[in-house]
């Protein structure tokens, strides 16, 4: 089973609100990453988590604060976004760092409105 | 210069043809190598690893060239299925799990 889960599929929120992302691995994977992807371009890393601690931070703004509770769950939590920042917002997964055949899920849809 | 160039096509050959992709790489500390293939609004999934051997998996060929900092992709018989943006992938020696995406080729088979 390669499968990562993310919720919401899609999500429209207003620059006030304050959302959460969240992504799910059964595959034992001790790494996990959210990117984020524009349209007609590749997706851009935005954080890394190894052994449930963040590991890279690729300069994000900290509207976008990230989450690992345990080594099967990772969020996302939005706060105050701009309209610039509607994406698709994509969870992966690998079994470590140097063996990084990752696997994605299928991605949460977001609107800033 | 981009780390991961990719010649983004786009590509438009008819069903049964040959097409290949290539991609150079800049850092000559890369560690592994891959071929994602993104459908239009779907989350990319991984094609195939990419080793110095060359592999071959089905009508997909995939080869490395470490001195020539180069990876292909060949699609053989190509079915209209095919169409998808493939996206060659490269992480570093340092181990930080980071992906390096080229800007990905778009290929559309027609009948």
């Amino acid at each position: 089973d390669t499968e990562v889960t993310q919720t919401p599929k899609h999500l429209v929120m207003g620059m006030t609100n304050k959302k959460s992302l969240k992504c799910e691995q059964h595959m034992g994977h001790r790494a996990m990453y959210w990117y984020k992807q524009k349209a007609k371009k590749p997706p851009e890393l935005m954080f890394v988590y190894s052994y449930e601690k963040l590991s890279i931070n690729e300069s994000v703004p900290s509207r976008f604060s990230p989450e690992c509770p345990n080594s099967s769950l990772l969020n996302l939590h939005l706060h105050a976004l701009q309209p610039e920042d509607s994406a698709l917002y994509l969870c992966a997964s690998s079994q470590g760092l140097s063996y990084t055949e990752a696997f994605f899920g299928q991605g949460t849809r977001l609107t800033v409105v | 210069r981009k780390e991961v160039e990719q010649d983004p096509g786009p590509f438009n050959v008819p069903e049964g043809a040959t097409v290949a992709f290539n991609c150079t790489y800049s850092n000559s500390a890369s560690q592994s190598f891959f071929w994602y293939r993104q459908d239009c609004r779907k989350e990319p999934k991984l094609l195939m690893s990419v080793y110095s051997s060359g592999n071959e998996d089905g009508r997909f060929t995939a080869q490395l060239n470490r001195a020539s900092q180069y990876i292909s992709l060949l699609i053989r018989d190509s079915k209209l299925s095919d169409s998808a943006t493939y996206l060659c992938v490269v992480t570093l020696w340092s181990n930080t799990g980071k992906l390096i995406f080229g800007q990905g080729t778009t290929l559309q088979v027609k009948p």
